[in-house]
């Protein structure tokens, strides 16, 4: 049963345009929202979160919006660039339990010059 | 400040051979994981240790031992190595009290192939 779901395994945009990643969370007791981005050989790092009591948060290109009714949050990226291309992972955690998180299986963004 | 460290970086084991994979970090944090990724899987829990002296099991913790050796490191053991534990494992740490939203930072990794 996978709590975190992101259904598409991979996105390619053009340079300058808006990369849009998408995930779907079955259980409505997380408290954060999280996305992390990955290179190639490398560990996740941490990009940008979103409180489950809030419906926006933006950090330079980056904005997550939460729609919690839907259970759905998304990731916009704008302008996109060459250097944005990873693979984005969403994540669902909670206080208890340590911050145990769940992550989804990932989307491979490709950003083309 | 070297963050989540791992060692080894690259493994080849033969099945039922055993080692154990290494994990420090150095932000005082309280809590450690480690994960497994697989293709189209994404980060699955195997162990986590919320904090010094205590562990629990994750998502998928057969075949797997974890020791909070103490708050710095935290090591995962395979006793007899599957064809099935060929993964990349990622060690994290965080600290619920100083991130309420539960940011975790990552080691690079250690790809492990077992034959």
């Amino acid at each position: 049963d996978q709590q975190v779901k992101q259904n598409s395994p991979s996105l390619s945009v053009q340079e300058g345009r808006i990369s849009i990643l998408n995930c779907d969370y079955t259980n409505s007791m997380f408290d954060y929202f999280l996305w992390y981005k990955k290179y190639p050989a490398e560990g996740p790092t941490f990009l940008i979160s979103i409180s489950s009591i809030k419906d926006k948060n933006e950090d330079g290109r980056f904005t997550v919006f939460l729609n919690k009714s839907a259970k759905h949050l998304s990731l916009h990226i704008v302008p996109s660039q060459p250097g944005d291309s990873a693979v984005y992972f969403c994540a669902a955690s909670g206080k208890t339990g340590g911050f145990k998180t769940i992550f989804g299986a990932g989307t491979r963004l490709f950003v083309k010059a | 400040n070297a963050g989540v460290t791992q060692t080894p970086k690259f493994q080849v084991l033969k099945t039922g051979q055993s080692m154990t994979l290494q994990c420090a970090q150095d932000m005082n944090h309280n809590s450690m994981y480690w994960y497994r990724q697989d293709p189209g899987m994404g980060l699955r829990l195997i162990y986590y240790s919320a904090s010094e002296g205590t562990t629990d099991k994750g998502e998928v913790p057969n075949g797997y031992n974890v020791s909070r050796l103490n708050k710095r490191e935290f090591s995962l053991r395979l006793e007899s190595a599957a064809p099935s534990q060929t993964s990349v494992y990622f060690c994290a740490s965080t600290d619920p009290g100083k991130g309420a939203r539960g940011e975790q930072f990552f080691g690079p990794g250690t790809r492990l192939t077992v034959l």
